[in-house]
């Protein structure tokens, strides 16, 4: 089974600062990983995606993820904020190449930016 | 195409009434899932079909809800007698098999959801 644990419900950075949103997954098989935004009352947009090639994902809106599979983790990062990377950002996991392809999120973190 | 579409965006309904949402997926898309995000919560998988078969379902999906896809085209979902609980926004994915594409330039592509409120 698969599941994902988003560190941190709230995030509040300074425009221009770095943004860190941490990810932990649980997987029974190798994974494909996934980031999304969600805008208010928005859909969910695909931010990047890990699926078993480089371990460094870019992404649009200059954001970049890194999978470490020592760690289980897949953080998110982008090295300046912008007004504009206010929203929700959820981390999904689901089975590789082969199996169902439900995707499992998890519970989101906020992004808030400041001037 | 422009992406998928969900129809109606908002619905308010009272309770033990009956909705009915509808998705159109991106043309060439043969798979299509629903998932539900309540307020402050990611999305939770209700069903999956694959062309106009349905080939699982949470066990969310409680015999109240109904999903179809005929004709593997565009998809509908029905919530019977409604309950307060079922309020949330209802997300609607499109993305291309077989399984050897999966997880590569197409993944899910997301609609902008129907959100239901049940008064």
């Amino acid at each position: 089974a698969q599941s994902v644990t988003q560190l941190g419900s709230h995030v509040s950075v300074s425009e221009g600062a770095l943004v860190l949103l941490r990810c932990n997954y649980s997987s029974s098989v190798p994974p494909y990983l996934f980031w999304y935004v969600q805008y208010p009352n928005q859909g969910l947009q695909l931010l990047l995606k890990y699926t078993s090639a480089a371990t460094l994902v870019k992404g649009i809106n200059g954001f970049e993820a890194e999978f470490k599979k020592s760690e289980t983790s897949f953080h998110l990062t982008k090295p300046s904020a912008h007004m504009s990377d206010a929203a929700e950002y959820f981390c999904a996991v689901r089975p590789g190449a082969t199996g169902f392809q439900k995707l499992v999120f998890g519970t989101g973190t906020r992004l808030l930016v400041s001037p | 195409d422009t992406g998928v579409s969900q129809d109606p965006r908002h619905k308010i309904t009272k309770r033990g009434q009956n909705v009915t949402f509808r998705c159109d997926p991106i043309s060439e898309h043969n798979r299509l899932y629903w998932y539900r995000q309540t307020l402050g919560q990611g999305p939770e998988f209700l069903t999956y079909f694959q062309n106009e078969a349905q080939l699982e379902k949470s066990r969310l999906l409680s015999d109240r809800f109904s999903a179809e896809r005929p004709k593997g085209s565009f998809s509908t979902l029905e919530i019977q007698r409604t309950e307060q609980g079922d309020s949330a926004m209802y997300l609607c994915a499109s993305s291309l098999g077989p399984p050897s594409r999966q997880g590569g330039t197409y993944g899910y592509t997301f609609g902008s959801g129907t959100r239901l409120t049940v008064v």
